[in-house]
């Protein structure tokens, strides 16, 4: 089975800090997302990547960078966060012969 | 550009009666896949079904049907004899094509069985 794993169920941070989520999978899967959710609103993406130190923005970029240095690792960094910020953050990871995404279990950011 | 939507908002439904999720989407491609993915309250959305455009079959896996219909741009989703551990938000989604590997995701339908 695919195991996608997200350091941290819930975070709560303080509006200007640095926050990183970190995200791991074990299927050696090229494409890694990053989503918000946040309700009536579905899933946004904020950034993808394809391969190791490749990325490209999504929909929802602003606020955010990603990190993948290794293969297995795709990690969402909020520079200042604020309080808008604060929502449900789910990575997936995709196989491309099927075209399917696994999430993980998603981590809940709340910025003070 | 590529888009799905999920008009039901929230449903709410007595365990065992029968339910049917509505998805609608948009594409120009003919080339594309249509999933279903539910998320428990645990957090984690779960694959449940990937179609191919050219896979007009209606599939059942237990008490799980889908029935897409290239016609009318639908990709529904039935729960047959509903159970509580039913009770989810559940996602349709679109990708492939002009949008690559990318998915388009509803805003999702939250589902309510009740006992």
């Amino acid at each position: 089975d695919v195991k996608v794993t997200q350091s941290s169920r819930y975070l709560v941070k303080r509006t200007g800090e640095k926050v990183f989520l970190e995200c791991v999978q074990d299927m050696d899967h090229e494409n890694m997302f990053w989503y918000r959710q946040d309700p009536g609103l579905g899933l946004r993406l904020i950034y993808f990547s394809y391969d190791v130190k490749m990325k490209e923005k999504g929909d929802i970029p602003e606020g955010y960078s990603v990190s993948r240095e290794k293969k297995e690792r795709f990690s969402l960094i909020l520079e200042s966060a604020s309080t808008n910020q604060t929502s449900m953050y789910l990575c997936a990871s995709q196989d491309l012969h099927k075209n399917i995404q696994y999430f993980g279990a998603g981590t809940r950011l709340s910025v003070l | 550009a590529q888009k799905v939507t999920q008009a039901q908002t929230e449903i709410s439904v007595v365990e065992k009666e029968d339910v049917t999720l509505d998805c609608v989407y948009e594409t120009r491609d003919t080339t594309y896949y249509l999933f279903w993915y539910k998320q428990p309250p645990s957090g984690e959305l779960v694959f449940l079904i990937r179609r191919n455009s050219f896979d007009e079959q209606n599939e059942i896996s237990g008490r799980y049907s889908w029935n897409f219909q290239k016609s009318t741009s639908s990709f529904n989703f039935t729960i047959t004899a509903s159970q509580v551990v039913d009770s989810a938000v559940y996602f349709c989604a679109l990708s492939g094509g002009t949008g690559g590997f990318k998915t388009i995701f509803g805003a999702g339908t939250r589902l309510f069985v009740k006992a």
